[in-house]
C-alpha cells in the first residue's frame, strides 16, 4: 500500500515569488493535515481536513496561506507571495475515521526561499 | 504551540546501550504517540498509547506512560547506529490533532 505522497520534495524559490505543494493521502484516508515543521523543531499544524471539509486552520496565516482539497482526496497547500521566514519543510498527513487512530506522514516538500 | 516537551534535548550512546527518552505534556490526553525523524526525511510512526494504557511494547521499543504526571518515555534496547534520528512525542487531547514536543536527536556510535 503506498503511503502519503508529496511534491515536489524541494522547491527553491525567490521571495514574493508563489509556490504550491501537492498531497495525496493514503487510500480510504478522509483526514488530511498540513504541518510545518521549522529547523531543529517539532512540527505545527497548519490546517486538519475530514473529507473535503477544513475543520481546523486556526494557525493557517490566512493573508499568505491557502489549502484546498476540493473532492476529498488529494490537497494543495500554496503560499503567496512567499517570504525569506517561510523557509521550512511542509509536511502532509492523513489518517482515517475517527480521533485516536494513527497518522501517518509524507516525505515532506523542503522549500527554500532566497 | 507545543505542548510536549522532550528530555534530553539530544543524546549519544554506543551500540548496544540502550537509550531512553522522556516526555512531559501540560494539558489531558486521549493518546500520546512516538515517531521516529532520520534526517531529510518524514515522520515513521513507532507507537500509539492510550490515555487508559500503561505501557506498550514493539520489538525493541518500550513506551510507558503515566497521566498523573503527565509525562511518557520511550526506552529503545540495544541500540543500533541505525536507530540514529529524531524522535518526538506527540500529543492528542482530541479530535486527532496532534501536538509535537521538539524531539530528542539520538546518536549511536558504532
Amino acid at each position: 500500500e503506498a503511503g502519503v505522497v508529496q511534491s515536489p520534495r524541494y522547491k527553491i524559490i525567490e521571495k514574493k515569488q508563489p509556490v504550491a505543494f501537492w498531497c495525496n493521502p493514503i487510500s480510504g484516508h478522509n483526514t488530511l493535515y498540513w504541518y510545518l515543521q521549522n529547523l531543529g523543531q517539532g512540527p505545527e499544524l497548519l490546517i486538519r481536513y475530514e473529507n473535503e471539509e477544513a475543520v481546523d486552520d486556526s494557525q493557517l496565516p490566512k493573508d499568505r496561506f491557502s489549502a484546498e482539497r476540493l473532492k476529498g482526496v488529494d490537497s494543495t497547500l500554496k503560499i503567496q507571495p512567499a517570504e525569506l521566514g517561510d523557509s521550512a519543510v511542509y509536511l502532509c498527513a492523513s489518517s482515517q475515521g475517527s480521533a485516536g487512530n494513527t497518522i501517518y506522514f509524507g516525505e515532506g516538500s523542503w522549500l527554500t526561499v532566497v | 504551540s507545543q505542548q510536549g516537551e522532550e528530555d534530553p534535548q539530544a543524546l549519544s550512546i554506543q551500540e548496544g546501550e540502550n537509550a531512553t527518552m522522556n516526555c512531559s505534556y501540560k494539558t489531558s490526553i486521549n493518546n500520546l504517540q512516538w515517531y521516529r525523524q532520520n534526517s531529510g526525511r518524514g515522520l515513521v510512526h513507532l507507537i500509539l498509547i492510550r490515555s487508559n494504557e500503561r505501557e506498550k511494547h514493539s520489538g525493541r521499543l518500550r513506551v510507558t506512560l503515566d497521566t498523573s504526571k503527565k509525562s511518557s518515555s520511550l526506552l529503545i534496547t540495544a541500540s543500533r547506529a541505525a536507530d540514529t534520528a529524531s524522535y518526538f512525542c506527540a500529543t492528542d487531547s482530541g479530535g486527532n490533532k496532534l501536538v509535537f514536543g521538539a524531539g530528542t536527536i539520538l546518536r549511536v556510535k558504532s
